[in-house]
């Protein structure tokens, strides 16, 4: 199953509202995963189930979707969300992840 | 919770090496892992899962044949044996806890170590 993200890069200011889309090659049901990484850094789980929110993620990130549709969507960006992102579709083997989306200021 | 990876370095081409994980701060048994990979300045690429029991394991297409994953419940450890290894092998790996279900994503990841794949 292959996922494809965009954009692939964004430019946006702190207090923006972000946008990331993730279509998936076929239905993955809700299995898609949200991911953080920074620089040096191991990924950051954000939300699973395409919509749940990981413990301790800031309220404003938030997902929907369902099938092979999915957006992630952070609803006013602050200085620490500048990072790298990934989706990742779980429904089936092999599991494939996007191919990011630097968000840069 | 913590996952460490160590192994990593650098080895020829056709070379074999041996990564693993050691887990602390949860019921290891308990939880399926993943190995992930990085290559530099690339994206993430999933590599390798187990279940919790190491009844269930996946691989990615691309190691399939040339890497073995396996898990030691006793010592609360992950491995993954890479051999005929090649230049597209070079990434930071990853081992990656699953969140309570393998649908769920990771949770918890290590640090990472860096294998690098060079004549």
């Amino acid at each position: 199953i292959q996922l494809t993200q965009s954009p692939s890069f964004l430019s946006a200011s702190v207090g923006d509202r972000v946008i990331i889309t993730c279509r998936a090659s076929q239905g993955i049901n809700s299995y898609l995963a949200w991911y953080q990484q920074k620089p040096g850094q191991a990924p950051y789980l954000l939300i699973y189930d395409a919509s749940t929110l990981q413990s301790g993620v800031p309220s404003r990130f938030s997902g929907s979707g369902y099938g092979t549709e999915f957006t992630l969507t952070i609803s006013s960006l602050q200085p620490g969300d500048f990072a790298t992102y990934y989706c990742q579709q779980l429904n089936s083997y092999p599991l494939t992840f996007g191919g990011g989306t630097e968000v840069e200021i | 919770v913590q996952l460490v990876e160590s192994g990593g370095g650098l080895v020829k081409p056709g070379e074999s090496l041996r990564l693993s994980c050691a887990a602390s701060g949860f019921t290891f048994r308990n939880f399926g892992v993943n190995w992930v990979r990085q290559a530099p300045g690339k994206g993430l690429e999933w590599v390798a899962s187990i279940s919790s029991d190491g009844n269930y394991i996946n691989y990615a297409d691309s190691v399939r044949g040339r890497f073995t994953v396996s898990r030691d419940n006793a010592r609360s450890s992950l491995n993954l044996q890479m051999n005929s290894l090649r230049a597209e092998d070079t990434a930071v790996y990853f081992c990656a806890r699953d969140r309570s279900s393998n649908y769920y994503g990771c949770d918890y990841w290590g640090q990472g170590t860096l294998v690098t794949v060079s004549s």
